[in-house]
């Protein structure tokens, strides 16, 4: 199985802060990633798939990049909406494996 | 709208069974193929199984599989997954998402869960 390794488990930042979130797979998946955000007590929300490929209504300061092994999840100014958890998901192969998630919390 | 809203969840106890529903509306269900996906306390997503537009394509997590079935009925706009065999390790919120097409492989919309409790 592919393995998802994302970095690092907690962020913490500001308001109008850039944050970067990395995601490495174990082996090439092409651009086979997305991204989804969740809130406590809520489901995943998709934001970006295709590696870069931003979902309708998902706001343009999310940006996704990368291909391969490497993937990089970029919020260019933190918004108070956007503190919530990250999760990054390989589908190169069936099965999907998810990354285990980076927690995004106002410093 | 779409819409996906599970239901079955409930405390069960090792060795029990449970039967999970997902209702779909606001699009063709039958166009869809459909994924189970949980998440146990505090920590991350973990896909469980996928179902083709069809269901004559079925993949499952080795983690569940030989104890889970996954099925749907595009009659009636429901995908169910019938859990067998619990553990404690099967604990977990219960998602059902679906593919927006052609095998993409990710979600584009998911439920809002429900809760599983394997425990004596």
């Amino acid at each position: 199985d592919i393995q998802m390794t994302q970095s690092p488990s907690t962020l913490s930042a500001s308001v109008g802060d850039r944050v970067t979130i990395t995601c490495r797979a174990s082996q090439s998946i092409s651009n086979r990633l997305a991204w989804y955000q969740q809130k406590p007590g809520k489901a995943p929300n998709l934001l970006i798939y295709q590696a870069s490929t931003l979902e309708s209504g998902v706001p343009s300061r999310f940006t996704g990049t990368g291909s391969g092994t490497e993937f990089t999840l970029t919020i260019s100014s933190l918004q108070p909406d956007d503190f919530a958890t990250y999760h990054c998901q390989q589908y190169n192969s069936y099965s999907w494996t998810f990354g285990q998630g980076t927690k995004v919390e106002i410093k | 709208e779409v819409q996906l809203v599970e239901s079955g969840g409930g405390l069960v106890q090792p060795g029990g069974s449970l039967r999970l529903s997902c209702g779909a509306s606001g699009f063709t269900f039958g166009r869809y193929e459909m994924n189970w996906a949980r998440q146990a306390p505090g920590k991350g997503l973990e896909w469980v199984s996928y179902i083709s537009s069809s269901g004559t394509i079925i993949y499952y997590a080795d983690s569940v599989r030989g104890r889970f079935t996954i099925s749907r009925d595009n009659a009636k706009n429901s995908l169910y997954l019938q859990m067998n065999s619990l553990r404690a390790e099967d604990t977990a919120v219960y998602y059902c998402a679906r593919d927006p097409g052609g095998n993409s492989g990710f979600a584009d919309y998911w439920g809002q869960g429900t809760p599983v409790t394997v425990s004596s």
